[in-house]
């Protein structure tokens, strides 16, 4: 089976503190993806990245960057967490045969 | 960001009733995708759809294609209690950077 692991499950972070999430893909995709989930807005996409070192901005890029120094990981950075950016945050890997395949998540409060 | 319209947005029914939503966009996708979210988990994928007209079953989960690529329906046959979570369509543009254009889920809920 095809595993997308995301570092922690639940986070609690200050104001102003730099946050870093972290995801792990084992089947050799080469585009993986940042999502955050908010009630009644659906997933919106963050960044996602086509290739290692490569990165595109999506839809709500503001305030996060993102790192792929290495194919199976994907990192997902805030500079500077603010209380608006408490979500849900998912990350996805991707192949052209299979589609999209999900992390379990990582729920994230900034205090 | 371009999102599809996904209906209805919540569903209250009770245990052994069919279930049906569907997914709206203006762009044509070469495949449409059915996930389901259980509390706390990420989205697992239920359903792909490759080709315009197909019509495809997961055990009580029926989805298609819609014949002008912009639409795409889930039904759920009898339902069970462990059915209960949001249920997301997305497009697909087969493209080099591969992005899905998610719906904003059908939360369903079934009473007891």
């Amino acid at each position: 089976d095809v595993k997308v692991t995301q570092s922690s499950r639940y986070l609690v972070k200050r104001t102003g503190e730099k946050v870093f999430l972290e995801c792990v893909q084992d089947m050799d995709h080469e585009n993986m993806f940042w999502y955050r989930q908010d009630p009644g807005l659906g997933l919106r996409l963050i960044y996602f990245s086509y290739d290692v070192k490569m990165k595109e901005k999506g839809d709500i890029p503001e305030g996060y960057s993102v790192s792929r120094e290495k194919k199976e990981r994907f990192s997902l950075i805030l500079e500077s967490a603010s209380t608006n950016q408490t979500s849900m945050y998912l990350c996805a890997s991707s192949s052209r045969d299979y589609g999209y395949t999900f992390g379990s998540g990582t729920r994230l409060t900034v205090v | 960001g371009q999102q599809l319209n996904q209906s209805p947005q919540s569903m209250f029914i009770q245990e052994g009733e069919d279930v049906s939503m569907n997914c709206t966009s203006s762009s044509i996708f070469n495949t449409w995708l059915w996930y389901k979210q259980d509390p706390g988990e990420g989205p697992v994928l239920l359903i792909a759809l490759y080709k315009a007209g197909e019509l495809t079953s997961n055990g009580r989960l029926t989805a298609q294609f819609g014949i002008t690529r912009k639409d795409s329906f889930l039904n759920i046959s009898a339902s069970i209690p462990s059915d209960v979570g949001i249920y997301f369509c997305a497009g697909r543009y087969l493209n080099r950077d591969d992005k899905i254009i998610f719906g904003k889920g059908t939360r369903l809920h079934i009473l007891p």
